[in-house]
């Protein structure tokens, strides 16, 4: 059976610190691992990985994949209280048409 | 481009009652799904579609049914709701190409109680 575990389960850290998220899987016929930011309502889209190695940035946010350990983190510097969210990985699979989440991070940001 | 609609944003329904969460997108998408979302949890795949016409399950089928008779709409019918299906609901869609599932993108997402 297919698995993404994501870890913590919860982090609570104060403005201005780094954090770094987990996403690891266990599948077959891996192709890409998407991470989604979860605020009060839908999941948005930040980034999708499918070469070990290569990091993907988006201002203070950044994301990496090593497909050999097979697992993902996401890095946050200079945490913001608008960084308070949900953050979801989720893997794609060759031969399939959905993706598999994993159960999520809730991180929060004390000012 | 309005993206991925929902309706209705919130809904009480007693047991035993029927009620169908609509979703829309006019991204021309043909892969649709359904997830649903309990506190705390991640999402949960209870229906997707790969095209008009088309359905299959995802892990947490019972006590729902879906219809795609268009690419634009995917309903989602609770049929007898029990308080089990109290949960936020998220309507997604995707492109396709080649058989990659591309980014999601999510509707705001309907939020039941069951009571």
């Amino acid at each position: 059976e297919d698995k993404v575990v994501q870890s913590p389960l919860s982090l609570v850290v104060h403005e201005g610190d780094t954090v770094t998220l987990n996403c690891s899987y266990e599948v077959t016929n891996f192709r890409s691992l998407l991470w989604y930011k979860q605020e009060k309502k839908a999941p948005t889209f930040l980034f999708m990985l499918t070469s070990s190695g290569i990091e993907k940035k988006s201002g203070r946010l950044s994301s990496i994949l090593d497909k050999k350990e097979l697992f993902s983190i996401l890095n946050i510097t200079a945490t913001q209280t608008g960084d308070s969210a949900i953050y979801l990985c989720a893997v794609d699979l060759f031969g399939n048409e959905k993706l598999t989440f994993g159960t999520g991070t809730r991180l929060t940001i004390i000012p | 481009n309005a993206g991925v609609t929902q309706t209705p944003k919130f809904r009480i329904l007693k047991i035993g009652q029927s009620m169908t969460l609509q979703c829309t997108q006019d991204m021309n998408h043909n892969y649709m799904y359904w997830y649903r979302q309990d506190p705390g949890m991640g999402l949960k795949l209870i229906y997707y579609s790969v095209g008009a016409g088309i359905t299959d399950k995802g892990e947490v089928p019972n006590g729902y049914n879906v219809s795609r008779s268009t690419t634009e709409d995917f309903p989602l019918r609770l049929e007898l709701a029990a308080p089990s299906q109290t949960s936020v609901y998220f309507c997604a869609s995707s492109s396709s190409k080649s058989d990659h599932v591309y980014e999601q993108y999510f509707g705001p997402g309907t939020r039941l109680t069951v009571t």
